[in-house]
């Protein structure tokens, strides 16, 4: 168990929708980071956040956003959604934002767009 | 850019065969390197690490070496078992970006 939460595990949903995708980082852990892990793509980086601040951002689409709260927990959205959303999204922590630190990663939400 | 190359899988190898899976590098300065490992429907776990040339990382048996002259960091095993099967990642990061750079990631299967 890494200490990583990820609600829910699986999402079912349609094109155009908007989804919400949360993760509880380890307890310490300042640092969220969210991963989008396709079967064309593979893992692809989104966002990270730091102490509720973004700290750096990968391939993110406009269409996503994505926030960390006071409690440090974060919220992955995605929204006008496509088929090619489709994929398993991971969110990971680690105790500060240097790169070099081990990050740990949830069991991740499997959206798929019908 | 920074990436990272790792060979491509699926890699088939029986129960107790010695195991490498290459991955090299490309970096403008000194990165730390690490294997991430994915078991079936689970998230990525660090397997290990090496934040200097010439380390050597280690755990559960897998082993890697941070080879700066040859930009590798190969992983290895001396025997694997059928529950090594799993997605293995090679990553670096560089102390001036927040964010991991990813390989592909190797299929690794274990037959009995």
């Amino acid at each position: 168990d890494s200490g990583v939460t990820q609600t829910p595990k699986h999402l079912i949903t349609a094109t155009g929708q908007r989804v919400t995708l949360r993760c509880s980082p380890r307890s310490g852990d300042l640092s969220v980071y969210w991963y989008q892990q396709s079967l064309d793509q593979g893992l692809q980086f989104l966002i990270q956040y730091y102490n509720g601040e973004e700290r750096a951002k990968g391939n993110i689409l406009e269409r996503f956003s994505a926030q960390q709260f006071p409690d440090l927990h974060s919220e992955l959205n995605l929204s006008s959604l496509e088929l090619g959303d489709s994929a398993l999204y991971f969110c990971a922590s680690s105790v500060g934002d240097i790169s070099n630190q081990p990050q740990h990663f949830g069991d991740g939400t499997r959206l798929s767009i019908l | 850019g920074d990436s990272v190359t790792q060979m491509e899988g699926p890699v088939t190898l029986s129960e107790e065969a010695f195991l490498t899976i290459n991955c090299t590098y490309t970096a403008t300065g000194y990165p730390s390197l690490f294997w991430y490992v994915q078991y079936p429907g689970e998230g990525l776990q660090l397997l290990l690490k090496a934040t200097k040339a010439d380390d050597k990382g280690s755990n559960k048996g897998f082993e890697a070496t941070y080879r700066k002259e040859t930009t590798s960091f190969h992983l290895e095993k001396g025997s694997v078992q059928v529950s090594d099967s799993a997605v293995y990642f090679c990553a670096l990061s560089m102390d001036s970006n927040y964010q991991l750079i990813w390989g592909a990631g190797t299929k690794l299967i274990i037959k009995p």
